[in-house]
């Protein structure tokens, strides 16, 4: 998985409580996304980041938030859980933003909210 | 909003058989495609890329078609085998420099041996 952990790889928690999901990389690469993976929906960019403090928005952002404070480490967290965050995350790296180059992903998360 | 959409949810073929997996995408200012492939319980892992201004690039096995005329795409396996069977996703790069890219739906390649 080119050097991608994700942790925990499996979790179970209750509506409301506050969850953090964690991507590292060993391949100093500036780019990470998350991502969620539901059945229908395919793969659905949630957040992502182009540099150490710098993220942004992606098409399902709304009731997560991260955080970059180093370059090898990007954290999902659901601040408030809910049913609808049943799903499995997915981070990513790329080299770059730009043409041509690749994301590679992790093994994914797979968390119920109960 | 823009998407993009495959056309058969499953695909079944037979072992040594060769395979092709369609892909439809609307917005013609994409300019970078993926093909990846996800085992189960696996994270997707990369196929093959193909820039806009090419209309066919070839790997071990697989070959990738781009038509930008119909804005279609398709990923060609060869001699599929056993191993093959997995769900296939296309992505686009919508032109951006943020590498954001834009799933399909995922097609289920099934191989009978």
């Amino acid at each position: 998985d080119a050097g991608i952990t994700q942790s925990p790889r499996h979790k179970v928690t209750e509506t409301g409580t506050p969850v953090t999901l964690r991507c590292h990389q060993t391949e100093n690469h500036r780019y990470m996304y998350w991502y969620r993976q539901d059945p229908g929906h395919g793969l659905r960019l949630i957040h992502y980041s182009y540099g150490v403090k710098d993220t942004d928005k992606g098409e399902v952002s709304d009731g997560y938030s991260v955080s970059r404070s180093k370059t090898e480490d990007f954290l999902l967290t659901l601040e408030s859980a809910t049913s609808s965050q049943t799903s499995v995350y997915f981070c990513a790296i790329s080299e770059s933003g730009g043409l041509a180059y690749e994301q590679y992903f992790g093994p994914g998360t797979r968390l119920t909210v109960t | 909003g823009e998407s993009v959409g495959l056309h058969l949810p499953t695909l079944s073929v037979q072992e040594g058989d060769n395979s092709i997996i369609n892909c439809a995408y609307s917005n013609s200012a994409s300019d970078y495609f993926i093909w990846y492939k996800q085992e189960s319980g696996k994270g997707p892992q990369f196929i093959i890329d193909i820039r806009s201004n090419m209309d066919k690039r070839q790997g071990q096995r697989v070959t990738v078609l781009l038509n930008k005329t119909v804005k279609h795409l398709s990923l060609q396996i060869a001699a599929t085998q056993p191993g093959d069977s997995a769900v296939y996703f296309c992505a686009e790069n919508m032109g951006s420099n943020t590498g954001k890219l834009i799933f399909g739906q995922g097609t289920t390649l099934q191989v009978k041996p």
